[in-house]
């Protein structure tokens, strides 16, 4: 059963500390998308990279977020540093170029205090 | 600018009837629209799309109208079911094989029994 994880599923951090999030797509898919999910905005496309390379980070506040994909069954998600206004679920989706769809991994929650 | 919009944060429907959520998008470049399914504490999960050259596609018990001139969609789903409660979103993007999905903000389901 092919899925796409994130860990950790929950962070708690204070404002300020550095988050790192993580994701492995599913085997074999060339596509990784970064998402946020607020109430107000619903989901927000943050980045994303086709065979480990940045295709848009358009999304992303330039100056304390960063996306990289280390190997092609890692991608990461770091904020640094850290404020309130990130309190988020943070999503990690992977699928095919040419693919239909995208498949979604369960999240992280993040609380910045 | 909220490029893909779902006017109705909320809809409460009686088990067995039919359910309609709607969806608007203002960018006439997006040709390709899909619709996701997400339970609590999950990520997305893919339910249904169609192609702009179609004016409905229908698996099951879900249906998809597309009316391009109105820029409108919408997802209907009869007979509805309890294990339908979940929240629905729209998303559409330009051009088969480019990925990048633009979302809306949701519509939660709830299907009374």
């Amino acid at each position: 059963d092919a899925r796409v994880t994130q860990t950790p599923r929950h962070k708690v951090t204070e404002m300020g500390q550095e988050v790192t999030m993580r994701c492995q797509p599913i085997l074999g898919h060339n596509t990784v998308f970064w998402y946020r999910q607020t109430m107000m905005q619903g989901l927000e496309l943050l980045a994303y990279f086709r065979n480990r390379a940045p295709l848009d980070d358009s999304g992303m506040p330039k100056d304390r977020f960063s996306a990289e994909m280390p190997d092609a069954t890692l991608a990461t998600l770091k904020i640094q540093p850290s404020e309130p206004r990130d309190s988020a679920v943070y999503f990690c989706a992977s699928g095919l170029d040419r693919g239909e769809t995208q498949y979604f991994g369960p999240g992280t929650r993040l609380l910045v205090l | 600018d909220q490029q893909v919009k779902q006017n109705s944060p909320s809809l409460s429907v009686q088990e067995g009837r039919i359910s309609i959520l709607n969806c608007d998008y203002t960018n006439s470049m997006f040709d390709y629209f899909l619709w996701y399914k997400k339970y609590p504490a999950e990520g997305p999960t893919f339910l249904i799309s169609i192609s702009s050259i179609k004016d409905k596609n229908e698996d099951g018990r879900f249906t998809v109208f597309l009316n391009k001139s109105a820029k409108h969609l919408s997802l209907h789903i009869v007979p509805s079911q309890p294990g339908d409660s979940a929240v629905y979103f729209c998303a559409a993007r330009h051009n088969f094989g480019n990925e990048k999905l633009t979302f809306g903000t949701g519509t939660r389901l709830t299907i009374i029994p």
